[in-house]
């Protein structure tokens, strides 16, 4: 049972508009989301989170939003550039005694210049 | 440098040849995970650790063992690997998975023949 999914495998995004990731999660116990970058041939890398009582964190080009009541957050990077092409994976975090991250199955995207 | 380093980078073995997949962090941290990689399944988590000597079941921990005796490591085995195994693995470390999830390495491409 997925209970962290990206419904969407691919995204193609033009150099300078804005590209929207959506991931939604079944689980309301969750405490923490989490966005992550991965290039081919290395490890994903950090990108940014986000608590389950806020609705939104900007980091730079980087904004996620959370929306509880439908159990949806998405990732928006504006604008976006050619080096963000690549796969990213929402993951979600249960707190407390286990401490255990579970991840989405990914997107990829590809900026085209 | 802060890292996790896991070696192999790629192997190649044969049905029920034992391996141990090794996994180093430098950063103290006493969260450690396995997960690995598969086309549309994402990231599943195999084994975790919260710290020296308790370690325990992820999503799919069959085939695999782990140990964790030191802080620093948290090698992966398989006593008799299957094809089924074959994947792409990652070692993760973390401080407090809320603040920045998991530092990963870069990833064993392990193929199973």
């Amino acid at each position: 049972d997925q209970q962290v999914k990206q419904n969407s495998p691919s995204l193609s995004v033009q150099e300078g508009r804005i590209s929207i990731l959506n991931c939604d999660y079944t689980n309301s116990m969750f405490d923490y989301f989490l966005w992550y970058k991965k290039y081919p041939a290395e490890g994903p890398t950090f990108l940014i989170s986000i608590s389950s009582i806020k609705d939104k964190n900007e980091d730079g080009r980087f904004t996620v939003f959370l929306n509880k009541s439908a159990k949806h957050l998405s990732l928006h990077i504006v604008p976006s550039q050619p080096g963000d092409s690549a796969v990213y994976f929402c993951a979600a975090l249960y707190g407390g005694a286990t401490n255990k991250l579970i991840f989405g199955t990914g997107t990829l995207l590809a900026v085209q210049p | 440098e802060a890292q996790v380093t896991q070696n192999p980078r790629y192997l190649i073995t044969v049905t029920g040849k034992k391996l141990t997949v090794t996994c180093s962090q430098n950063m103290n941290h006493e969260y450690m995970s396995w997960y690995r990689q598969d086309p549309g399944l994402g990231l599943r988590q195999i084994y975790y650790s919260m710290n020296v000597e308790v370690t325990d079941k992820g999503d799919v921990p069959e085939g695999y063992k782990v140990s964790r005796k030191e802080k620093r490591n948290f090698p992966l085995i398989l006593e008799s690997p299957s094809p089924n195994q074959t994947s792409l693995y990652f070692c993760a470390s973390s401080l407090t998975l809320s603040t920045g999830g998991y530092t990963f390495g870069s990833g064993t491409r392990l193929t199973v023949v």
